[in-house]
């Protein structure tokens, strides 16, 4: 069955780095285009970024273009977010999901990015 | 672009039906029928519920329907049950750009 299992979260100061990864199976990785999705403690869902199936085109959230990057490795089965100059406000739980034609069909279990002093 | 307008709650006794809205624009909502709403259960991942505005996926109970008019996507849910006091979320899928709703919190009263 269709897995992604998130990893990478954890305690960053402000203006540091961290870098998440989403390891899929189950299913033809590089077949599919894949998003970052963040939801914030008590908010709501807010989309962050998505990779074409080959990684040779990515787009972000307007507020996050510069700061976070959005990469893959077909060859590992596996979706990237790396996060720099982090922010508080960036303090969320952050998915990895599937797209089939429009729509989220599988996510992952989210991993916990805390941005604190 | 800004986010898609939910109300913040609804609710409704068992066995009504609560339609809960998805308001966008002429460039989101109203220009794609890639309109998708996702259910969440408190510290969960959001699970999808209603895709392409009107389709079901397999398993989902079909006391759940989408519809869609104008700049306005709307979320059924009938013959309400205690298990369906969630949030839920729609979508708009644009290609480059997702675009969600702030969420409705259903309650099962």
């Amino acid at each position: 069955q269709v897995q992604l299992v998130e990893s990478g979260g954890g305690v960053v100061q402000p203006g540091g780095s961290l870098r998440l990864s989403c390891a899929a199976s189950g299913f033809t990785f590089s077949s599919y285009v894949m998003h970052w999705v963040r939801q914030a403690p008590g908010k709501g869902l807010e989309w962050v970024a998505l990779i074409s199936y080959d990684g040779s085109n990515q787009y972000y959230e307007d507020s996050l273009k510069g700061r976070f990057t959005v990469s893959r490795d077909n060859s590992k089965n596996t979706l990237y977010l790396q996060m720099n100059s982090l922010r508080p406000e960036d303090t969320a739980v952050y998915y990895c999901a599937r797209v089939l034609r429009s729509h989220f069909d599988s996510w992952g279990q989210g991993t916990l990015v805390t941005v604190s002093s | 672009q800004s986010a898609l307008t939910q109300p913040p709650s609804a609710s409704g006794s068992p066995g009504q039906s609560v339609t809960i809205s998805c308001t966008g624009t002429s460039s989101d909502v109203g220009d794609y029928n890639y309109v998708s709403w996702y259910q969440q259960h408190p510290g969960k991942a959001p699970k999808l519920v209603i895709y392409e505005v009107n389709k079901r996926p397999s398993g989902v109970p079909d006391r759940f329907s989408g519809s869609k008019s104008g700049n306005t996507a709307s979320l059924t849910v009938s013959g309400l049950q205690a298990e369906d006091e969630n949030d839920y979320y729609c979508s708009s899928y644009a290609g480059t750009t997702v675009l969600f709703g702030g969420g409705t919190k259903l309650t099962v009263l």
